[in-house]
């Protein structure tokens, strides 16, 4: 069974702290993929990265880094310098490949992170 | 360029009412995704469908309903509403493959 665990239920930095929001999924397929999504108060779902099980290049985006390790099954998010702006809720999520059907979400539980001024 | 449309954003029912949530895909995708997110919880799947047939069911009650029509836009049909149905529903598209836009969101509130 597919599952998403982010541990951190909520975490508080002092602005240009460095963050990361942590993730570990679990799966039985060798072909899945996972996203990290950002959850504003206003509440729409804004995509951050997405990532495939056969790609574990690690990415950099601006301030944001996402570290994937298959070993671990981890899928860990880094916020440097991090800003009042990054407040916000913080989802990963999973999607595996179906063996019929469509390719649903399996989100974790988020990790509110506040950013103190 | 375009994004999924869901309608109504906002709105607001009485206990044991019906509501009616439409989303419109993105021009061209056929799949198309229902999302519960409840007060501080993650969002739930619901339902999917593809090519205007259901694909995939989560938890989602008897009470709710959807379908998929020719234009592709879905409709989230729920009767006899209940407190806990309050929540924020999400719809999603894609273009048959893993990777879904979301749109906007409506919220619901049962009062």
């Amino acid at each position: 069974a597919q599952k998403v665990t982010q541990a951190q239920t909520e975490i508080s930095v002092v602005e240009k702290e460095d963050v990361t929001l942590d993730c570990v999924y679990e799966t039985r397929d060798t072909t899945y993929y996972l996203f990290w999504y950002k959850q504003p108060p206003s509440g729409e779902l804004v995509f951050l990265i997405r990532r495939n099980s056969f790609d574990e290049q690690n990415e950099i985006s601006g301030r944001y880094s996402w570290n994937f390790q298959k070993s671990t099954s981890s899928f860990n998010f880094t916020i440097t310098a991090s800003q009042v702006v990054d407040s916000a809720v913080y989802f990963c999520a999973l999607s595996e490949s179906p063996t019929s059907g469509t390719y649903k979400y399996i989100f974790g539980t988020g990790t509110r992170l506040k950013v103190l001024a | 360029a375009a994004g999924v449309i869901q309608s109504p954003r906002h709105l607001i029912k009485e206990k044991r009412e019906t509501a009616t949530l439409k989303c419109y895909p993105i021009p061209r995708h056929d799949t198309v995704y229902w999302y519960q997110q409840g007060p501080g919880q993650d969002p739930q799947f619901l339902i999917s469908f593809y090519e205007k047939m259901q694909s995939d069911k989560g938890s989602i009650p008897d009470r709710f309903s959807a379908q998929q029509f020719s234009d592709y836009h879905s409709e989230l049909n729920m009767s006899s509403l209940e407190l806990g149905d309050s929540a924020l529903y999400f719809c999603a598209s894609s273009l048959g493959g893993y990777e879904q836009f979301f749109g906007p969101g409506t919220r619901l509130t049962v009062l």
